[in-house]
């Protein structure tokens, strides 16, 4: 079974720096894995989806990265704005599953 | 905004009673997923329809079933609820039939307290 894990669990950073959010997954067998922000109490929205066969994708000051071999992927949010505060949660689909597996998300508070 | 909406927003329940949740995805999408969220835990797959039929089932009990209707509107339904039952309850749309493997589209949640 799938497993998703996200480290670390809280973050807090001042405001302007650049951070890494980290994933890492046990089955590399993935078709692609995306990367959601979650308001407290709100659903989620996407921020990023990279598929399998590419390394980085780019939305903004947003970067995220793949390492399928390693099972391994990074979000990186450049110069943090209190705006930025949310839980980052990453999922990945499995192959053929119909359902992402979601890790237990990464609670970011960025202080002005 | 996704285009997916949920309702309603929040719900009290008592052990043992019923509840219908509601969603309607984005015109056109055939998937809806459905996922509990415990407090400070990503969200669970409870199961996922695709045309009307389900499509997949994650690992809750049979007391959690599900609806899709050809407008693009769902229900999943819970019966006998229990405390652990409380959650953000999420639905999403994508437009496929392989709802893991495109981008899905995720309404703001039903949260569900079970007193």
């Amino acid at each position: 079974k799938q497993e998703v894990t996200q480290i670390p669990a809280a973050l807090s950073v001042p405001e302007g720096e650049n951070l890494v959010l980290n994933c890492s997954f046990t089955d590399s067998a993935i078709y692609n894995l995306q990367w959601f922000r979650q308001d407290p109490g709100k659903g989620l929205t996407s921020l990023l989806l990279i598929q399998s066969s590419q390394r980085e994708q780019t939305s903004g000051r947003l970067n995220a990265s793949l390492d399928k071999s390693s099972g391994r992927s990074t979000l990186y949010i450049a110069a943090s704005q209190p705006g930025d505060s949310a839980t980052y949660l990453c999922a990945v689909p499995q192959t053929g599953a119909n359902n992402l597996f979601f890790g237990t998300g990464t609670r970011l508070t960025v202080i002005p | 905004e996704t285009g997916v909406t949920q309702s309603p927003t929040h719900l009290i329940k008592t052990r043992g009673q019923q509840v219908t949740l509601r969603c309607s995805s984005q015109s056109g999408h055939n998937t809806v997923s459905w996922y509990q969220q415990a407090l400070g835990q990503g969200p669970q797959f409870i199961f996922q329809y695709y045309r009307e039929e389900e499509n997949g089932r994650g690992n809750f009990p049979p007391r959690f079933s599900g609806l899709q209707f050809p407008n693009y509107s769902s229900e999943l339904n819970v019966n006998a609820l229990e405390l652990d039952d409380s959650a953000l309850y999420l639905c999403a749309s994508s437009p496929g039939g392989s709802g893991g493997q495109e981008t899905q589209y995720f309404g703001p949640g039903t949260r569900l307290l079970v007193l």
